[in-house]
């Protein structure tokens, strides 16, 4: 399986700033990285797919890259509703695997 | 839009099977090149994919259920099912049903709608 690891596990920051979110994993998975957000007591939602594209309706404050092995989400400009969980997850191949999540709190 | 609700018993005995139903509206399940997928997150923890069917039938499992799950299609319904068998604490869990589709490439694949999760405990 192919293994998905995030960094940080956890982060505070405050409305406004810059948030960086690595996923590295463990054998390249091209562009087939995806990211979620989750929201206590929700479903996770579909922030970007195949590593760069936004998905519809989500804010361009999140933004992707990466291609290979090492991935990035950014948020721009952090605001009050997304203060959340974020996941990153490989689509190479199943077993599909996640990583281990990154939470976004306030500072 | 299409929508998906998870139903089924939300407390299972040890060593029994768990199952699952999901229902898609606003939709048919056998049409476009979906995948109908199973995950799950046991409370506080991370996610877990546990699986999937294709419209055809094609069925994806994760190895580390080691056989005891079973995922299924009734395009009649519009439902597709999730059993998973010898059930223990470890199985307790947010059981998530979502929907796989391909990015234009026809490659890259991503869950874009998802229920909003049924809670499954195992215990006696």
């Amino acid at each position: 399986d192919i293994q998905m690891t995030q960094s940080p596990s956890s982060l505070s920051a405050s409305v406004g700033d810059r948030v960086t979110i690595t996923c590295r994993a463990s054998q390249s998975v091209s562009n087939y990285l995806n990211w979620y957000q989750q929201k206590p007591g929700k479903a996770p939602k579909l922030l970007i797919y195949a590593a760069s594209s936004l998905q519809t309706g989500v804010p361009s404050r999140f933004s992707g890259s990466g291609s290979g092995t090492d991935f990035t989400l950014t948020i721009s400009s952090l605001q009050p509703e997304d203060f959340a969980t974020y996941y990153c997850q490989g689509s190479y191949g199943t077993p599909w695997t996640f990583g281990q999540g990154t939470k976004v709190e306030l500072k | 839009q299409v929508q998906l609700q998870e139903s089924g018993p939300g407390l299972v005995k040890p060593s029994q099977t768990l199952s699952l139903t999901c229902t898609v509206s606003g939709g048919s399940i056998s049409s476009g090149a979906y995948y109908w997928s199973w995950i799950r997150q046991p409370a506080g923890k991370g996610l877990e994919w546990i699986g999937r069917i294709y419209t055809s039938g094609s069925i994806n499992y994760n190895p580390s259920l080691k056989g005891r799950v079973a995922i299924s299609l009734d395009t009649t319904k519009n439902q597709f099912s999730l059993q998973l068998s010898s059930v223990t604490a470890a199985d307790t869990a947010m059981y998530y049903c979502a929907r796989d589709i391909a990015a234009a490439d026809g490659w890259a694949r991503y869950l874009d709608y998802w229920g909003q999760g049924t809670l499954v405990t195992v215990s006696s």
